[in-house]
């Protein structure tokens, strides 16, 4: 399995405040994504990043930004927290030289209140 | 708008049994995924298909995949409750996934 964590596992954060998902991977891979899992939602792509300092939004981008400064570290801030921000948030991982299968960290579980 | 489609969203089923989960997909793509995710947990990589008539097998699951027809299936033999889980597919066009809402499967025993 890819070496992918993430910090916080768990957050609760009053609406308002900014936000900061930290994802990890030692896998040296040139892609990291960051998803939100909600309930008849399956995975939405929030925004990806193809090299360090290289990134794009992906389908659910507003209020989300990103930021990579090394190879094994994709940032995840939400400036201002909404309730519409409460889910739960997966990073992942990949490259092509394993055919752009994507590794999944194990998910921040996020409250906005 | 690119569109996922996977059927059926639940499914129960009785151990033994065979039954068949689609996969529809509304653009080109030559990739397509296939991921396992337990409750609570996160999302474990099951098959990987990377051309048309691509087919892969792993224990009692079993993934195909028609580029023409934009359709891939994950086919299920002889269920046994260790299989309950959501199965989601998710195809890549180019630089990023489109994932399926899931299908939560139920093996009562």
């Amino acid at each position: 399995d890819a070496g992918i964590t993430q910090s916080p596992r768990h957050k609760v954060t009053e609406t308002g405040t900014p936000v900061t998902l930290r994802c990890h991977q030692t896998e040296n891979h040139r892609y990291m994504y960051w998803y939100r899992q909600d309930p008849g939602h399956g995975l939405r792509l929030i925004h990806y990043s193809y090299g360090v300092k290289d990134t794009d939004k992906g389908e659910v981008s507003d209020g989300y930004s990103v930021s990579r400064s090394k190879t094994e570290d994709f940032l995840l801030t939400l400036e201002s927290a909404t309730s519409s921000q409460t889910s739960v948030y997966f990073c992942a991982s990949g490259s092509s030289d394993s055919s752009y299968e994507q590794y999944f960290g194990p998910g921040t579980r996020l409250t906005v209140t | 708008e690119l569109k996922v489609e996977q059927n059926p969203l639940f499914l129960s089923m009785q151990e033994g049994k065979n039954y068949t989960i689609y996969c529809n997909y509304s653009t080109t793509s030559d990739r397509l995924y296939w991921y396992r995710q337990d409750p609570g947990k996160s999302l474990e990589s099951l098959f990987v298909l990377l051309s048309n008539g691509a087919v892969k097998q792993e224990g009692r699951l079993m993934a195909s995949l028609d580029t023409k027809a934009r359709l891939s299936t994950l086919h299920i033999t002889a269920a046994v409750h260790d299989l309950s889980a959501t199965y989601f597919c998710a195809v890549d066009p180019g630089n990023q996934f489109y994932f399926g809402t899931g299908t939560s499967l139920t093996v009562i025993p």
